[in-house]
Formats: C-alpha cells, structure tokens, sequence
C-alpha cells in the first residue's frame, strides 16, 4: 500500500523566520511529487517534482526530491502571516494507478505577526 | 473564467438520505476525481473517473457513488450506506494532455450531519 507521511503535523513561527516541511514516501512505481498549499477551501498547486526535475524555486519557496532517501522538503524563507495554510504533499504513481494521487497529512503552519 | 466549481458550499444530511454533491468544470479537463478531507488525514481518494462513462472505485468508495455521463460535469451521492459522512468534500481534475496527476481543486462542499 502506497504512504506519503508528512512532518510536523504543526508548526507555529514568527513572521520573518525560515520553515523547512518533510515529506516521506512509499509508493510503488514512483512518478512524481506534488505539494499544494490549502488555505480555507480548495488546495492550490506549488510544486510539481519528477526524476527530471529535483528542485524547484518560486520566490520565497522552494522544495527538493531526494529519490533515493524517499523524501521530500519545502523550505519557506522569511515566513509572512499570509504563509499560514495547511501544506499537502501527494505522490503520484504510474502503471495501473497512473493519475492517483496519495496524500499525506498535512502539515499545519500558523505564522505568528 | 475557467475553473471547477462545486455546490452547495454547506450541505446538511438527515439519517437515512442520500445527498448528491455537484462538481463542474469548464477546464476541458478528462480526468475528475473525488476526495474526502477530515481534520489530521489528509485528503483521501473516494472515485475518479479517467473518460466520459467510466469510473473507478478510489481507496474509500464504500457508502458513496458517481456518475459521470458528461465531461464537465462529476456528481458524487453520498448514500446511507456511508454511516460517518461528516467531512470536507474536494473536487478535482486533471488533463491527460499534459501531467494527469497536476490535479486543480474546487472549493469544497462541507457536509454535516443532522
């Protein structure tokens, strides 16, 4: 059965301080990971990594895939109040379940004036 | 104006009813897919459907079903069979033109049971 595990469940900070989120994985025939971040209603697309593409930066975000240690991390630098959101990571997978998505937990961040 | 959206935003179920959950999308999209959220578990899938008339059964399917007779349009019915139905319903879909597992999201119907 296909896992992603996420890490911290929460997080509480202060505006201006750096954030790092832990995603874990097992998951038969690896194809991608995603991160979304969820803030009231419908969670909005971040990130996508793939075996050909481990790091991604947008601004002040950024996130890497390590394939080989099955994890993967979103940093977020200099943390602002509209940072805080429910941070999802999700694991897709090919052959017969090419398409599904399997999401961890979820981690919390509360960024704190 | 593209995108997914998803009715009502609250809806409340009697014991014994069966309520639909409407998800529409004008994203072209081929893919559509439901998922349950309740507090600490992520979201988890319930069905998806790939294509016009077909769909299949995701990791909690038991007490729900779909139809999907049109490509915009993927109604979820949450049965009595489903006897915890107290969650944060999401929508989502995807494009088998590009990467099927970019999923974009509705807003979500929260459903409450009375």
């Amino acid at each position: 059965e296909d896992k992603v595990v996420q890490s911290p469940l929460s997080l509480v900070v202060h505006e201006g301080d750096t954030v790092t989120l832990n995603c874990s994985y097992e998951v038969t025939n690896f194809r991608s990971l995603l991160w979304y971040k969820q803030e009231k209603k419908a969670p909005t697309f971040l990130f996508m990594l793939t075996s050909s593409g481990i790091e991604k930066k947008s601004g002040r975000l950024s996130s890497i895939l390590d394939k080989k240690e099955l994890f993967s991390i979103l940093n977020i630098t200099a943390t602002q109040t509209g940072d805080s959101a429910i941070y999802l990571c999700a694991v897709g997978a090919g052959g017969t379940s090419y398409g599904k998505l399997t999401f961890g937990q979820g981690t919390i961040l509360t960024v704190h004036p | 104006d593209g995108g997914i959206t998803q009715s009502p935003k609250y809806l409340f179920r009697k014991e014994g009813q069966n309520v639909t959950l409407s998800c529409e999308q004008n994203l072209n999209h081929d893919a559509m897919y439901w998922y349950r959220q309740d507090p600490g578990q992520g979201l988890r899938l319930i069905y998806y459907s790939q294509i016009v008339n077909d769909f299949q059964k995701g990791d909690i399917a038991e007490g729900y079903s779909v139809s999907r007779e049109k490509k915009e349009s993927f109604p979820l019915t949450v049965t009595s069979a489903q006897k915890n139905p107290t969650a944060f319903y999401l929508c989502a879909s995807s494009t088998t033109s590009g990467r099927l597992e970019t999923q974009y999201f509705g807003p979500g119907t929260r459903l409450l049971v009375l």
